[in-house]
This record gives C-alpha cells, sequence and structure tokens, in this order.
C-alpha cells in the first residue's frame, strides 16, 4: 500500500504557470499510470491528464503531466492561467487494480 | 453523447440500503472498469471498488468489504453499486467513473 501526497493549496496569478506535486510514499511513481482530474465547485470530477501525461480530446494543451523518478512524484502543469482553472485538482494512481487518490489541491487563481 | 448518467438523490434511514445505478452511453460498455467513488462535502475523493462490466469481476476497498455489491446489467449498460447498513457518515455524493469518464454524482443523505 502507498499513499500519494499533494499540497493542499497553491495560488497564482492569470496568465502564469503553476505546479501541483503529487509524490508517492512507497514504490516506484513509474509503476502505476497516473491520472489528474479537475473538480470545480459544484461539479463532478473531469479527467484533464491520463496515462502519466496524455491528454483527453478537448483538454486545452495548457494543462501537461509528466512523472520525476528522482522525486517519486508526478506533476500536473498549467500554463497561461484563467480564472476558469481555479478548481480542486486530484491526482489518481493503482495500487494493483484499486485506485489510490492524492488528498487534492486547491488551485486560486488571482 | 459519450456519457454515465447516474439515478437522482436518495434519502436514507441508518441500517438501510441504497443502490445507485451508472447507465453508460456512447460507447460498449463493456470496454471499461467502472469504478464507484464518494465524496463527502468538503472532503476529498475515496474509492470504494471497481467492476469489470464484461466478467462481473469485482474489487472492493477493504473499508468497504462485506457492505457493498457492485453489480451490472449489460443488456441496459448499466452499473449498480449498492451500499448497505447505512450510517450518518455514509452521507456524501457517490459517482461512478469509466473510461476516463465520470457521471454526474449521486446524493445519498442518511438520517433519521
Amino acid at each position: 500500500n502507498f499513499m500519494l501526497t499533494q499540497p493542499h493549496s497553491v495560488s497564482e496569478s492569470p496568465g502564469k504557470t503553476v505546479t501541483i506535486s503529487c509524490t508517492r510514499s512507497s514504490g516506484s511513481i513509474a509503476s502505476n499510470y497516473v491520472q489528474w482530474y479537475q473538480q470545480r465547485p459544484g461539479s463532478s470530477p473531469t479527467t484533464v491528464i491520463y496515462e502519466d501525461n496524455q491528454r483527453p480530446s478537448g483538454v486545452p494543451d495548457r494543462f501537461s503531466g509528466s512523472i520525476d523518478s528522482s522525486s517519486n512524484s508526478a506533476s500536473l502543469t498549467i500554463s497561461g492561467l484563467k480564472t476558469e482553472d481555479e478548481a480542486d485538482y486530484y491526482c489518481q494512481s493503482y495500487d494493483s487494480s484499486n485506485w489510490v487518490f492524492g488528498g487534492g489541491t486547491k488551485l486560486t487563481v488571482l | 453523447q459519450v456519457q454515465l448518467v447516474q439515478s437522482g438523490a436518495e434519502v436514507k434511514k441508518p441500517g438501510a440500503s441504497v443502490k445507485v445505478s451508472c447507465k453508460a452511453s456512447g460507447y460498449t460498455f463493456t470496454s471499461y472498469d467502472i469504478n464507484w467513488v464518494r465524496q463527502a462535502t468538503g472532503q476529498g475523493l475515496e474509492w470504494m471498488g471497481w467492476m469489470n462490466p464484461n466478467s462481473g469481476n469485482t474489487g472492493y476497498a477493504q473499508k468497504f468489504q462485506g457492505r457493498v455489491t457492485m453489480t451490472r446489467n449489460t443488456s441496459i449498460s448499466t452499473a449498480y453499486m449498492e451500499l448497505s447498513s447505512l450510517r450518518s457518515e455514509d452521507t456524501a455524493v457517490y459517482y461512478c467513473a469509466g473510461g476516463g469518464l465520470w457521471g454526474q454524482g449521486t446524493l445519498v443523505t442518511v438520517s433519521s
């Protein structure tokens, strides 16, 4: 069993770039794909990154995902921030067939 | 339209059971596992379990073992999640998710 740890909150100004980290507690981050979900207030989550760095159709290329084995973490980077990007973001990976979620990061765009 | 559509909100008494449905449309229902996730107000996402719509095989989070049952009806492309012995702590929005899609959520309120 492992945990995924995210910062509780991040904030940045419109037009800037922000990176949200997701650190795996044990085992290699590269062992299992990482997904990222965006959840705006009052809405259900939507997938913004799947399989570490793939964007579903319709997700702007301002969103990108990566993994870093040296820090055993995954990252979600959002460039050219817009006020509409303000939301909670969750990383998710797999422990066998079981999903494991990070605690979520609240992104404030101010 | 590719989507997952869930059943409506439920209010249940402690000790009762609830069954939430999740209807897939716009894609082949048996192509992707269906996972169930819940979220209490102001809290994060909590994974409950998965079901393979093709085989019916399931896997449940240890926390819910013995209380949750996930099933499907392939003829109507619908997955179900039943949670029994409800308590107030089970009050949450319940989501189905599969193939990158998420349902709109179903609010389950447990109150005497």
